[in-house]
Formats: structure tokens, sequence, C-alpha cells
């Protein structure tokens, strides 16, 4: 199965900052018919289920802010906050849905106000 | 309003039994993949089992031959019947709905519902 790898576990960032979430897969997740990376962001507040971010790769979930962008291909992902709100503390998961289906999902990174 | 809603959770004995619904409202359940992933306390997310819109499934190996997962159309509710319970299986058990396009991707999901397996 592919692993996925997030780093860093966790990190603090002052309001206003830039907040970025590494996730590495083991093996490459790019879909070939498409040309399209199967790699999802999933944000999880506290106390709630989460919430789809970010699909194939860059592109943001309806109502998504655009604070929030994803980037990366291969093997090689990040997840970029532009601008860090306090509404924005979280637990972030990136997910591979190449496969073996229905995937894997990154261990989280939890983001914390400084 | 497109909702789901997982019940059923509660307190159980190792090798015991437990039955999980999430009744679905606002979209048919039949025609979506529906999931289950659970979440260990503290711990990250774990995909569960699948039950795909021609009514094929998939589990995880570490549920394989314990839990089912199934829908009542006519309810328009999912199920998770989980039996021979395990301490492991302690976690918060949400029900989740592939979206339209990538079915693979979580767009809709539940509040989530505690299973604690314990003696």
């Amino acid at each position: 199965d592919i692993v996925m790898t997030q780093s860093p576990d966790s990190l603090a960032v002052s309001l206003g900052e830039r907040a970025t979430i590494n996730c590495k897969s083991s093996q490459s997740v790019l879909y070939s018919s498409n040309n399209k990376n199967s790699l999802a962001w999933y944000q999880q507040k506290p106390g709630q289920p989460p919430k789809l971010l970010i699909y194939w790769a860059s592109t943001r979930e309806s109502g998504v802010p655009d604070r929030f962008s994803g980037s990366g291909s291969g093997t090689d992902f990040t997840l970029t906050i532009s601008s860090l709100r306090a509404e924005d503390v979280a637990v972030y998961y990136c997910h591979q849905y190449y496969g073996p289906l229905p995937g894997t999902f990154g261990q989280g990174t939890k983001v914390e106000i400084k | 309003e497109v909702q789901l809603a997982e019940s059923g959770g509660g307190l159980v004995q190792p090798g015991g039994s437990l039955k999980l619904s999430c009744a679905a409202s606002g979209f048919t359940v039949s025609s979506n993949y529906m999931s289950w992933v659970r979440q260990a306390p503290g711990k990250g997310l774990e995909w569960v089992s699948v039950i795909y819109t021609g009514g094929g499934t998939y589990y995880a190996d570490s549920v394989k031959g314990r839990f089912t997962i199934a829908r009542d159309n006519s309810r328009n509710t999912l199920y998770l019947q989980m039996n021979s319970l395990r301490p492991e299986d302690t976690a918060v058990y949400y029900c989740a709905r592939g979206t339209s396009t990538t079915y693979w991707l979580l767009g809709l999901w539940g509040q989530g519902t505690l299973v604690t397996v314990s003696s």
C-alpha cells in the first residue's frame, strides 16, 4: 500500500502568517488517464468531522477560502494557508486516492496559533 | 438539507456486537459510494468500509470477517454491523458520502458516533 507521511506533526504559526504542511507519498500518485495527482486534503477542527478542502492536489472544494492552496506533483505535496486565521486551528490530513482504493490517509498535522 | 446522522454507538464488552446506523437525508444512499471511517481517540483517520452503488463492498484488513456494511434503500440508511469487537476498535465512527465526480473523495460527513470496547 502507498504510505503517506506528513511533516511536521504539528506547527504553531502567528495569526496572519503562512502555514505550510507537507505530504509525501511512498510512490507516485499521478493518475495517467487525466494527468492529475490523486491527492486530497481534509481539515478537521476540534470536535468536528473532517471537511474536504482540496482535491486533485490543487482544486479547492466549493466554499473553501482562497487562502488555502495545494501544490505538488508525483510524490511531494504541500498545503499552504497563506494568512492564518484563528478559525484555521485544526488537524489537516492528506489522502491519496490513487490506489489501492479507497486509498490511505497521512497521520495528520496539527496547526495551532503561536 | 443534505446530511448524515449516525447512531448506535456505545459501550460494549470485548467479543460483543454493535450495529451502527447512518440515516441520510436530502440524497439517495444507493446512488452514492458510502463509507465508514473511524478515528481512535487522539489518532488519525482509518477507512473501515465502503459500499459501492452496485452493492459491492470493501473492508479494511483490520475488520475483514468481523464487520459488515449494508444499506436499506427503503429507509435510505447505511449500516455497519460490528461483531467480535476488540478494544482496538474503540473509535468515533463516521459515515461519509463520496462526491458525485470522484467517488473516493468524502465530501459529506456525519458527526460521528463513539464506540467504546472495554470490559
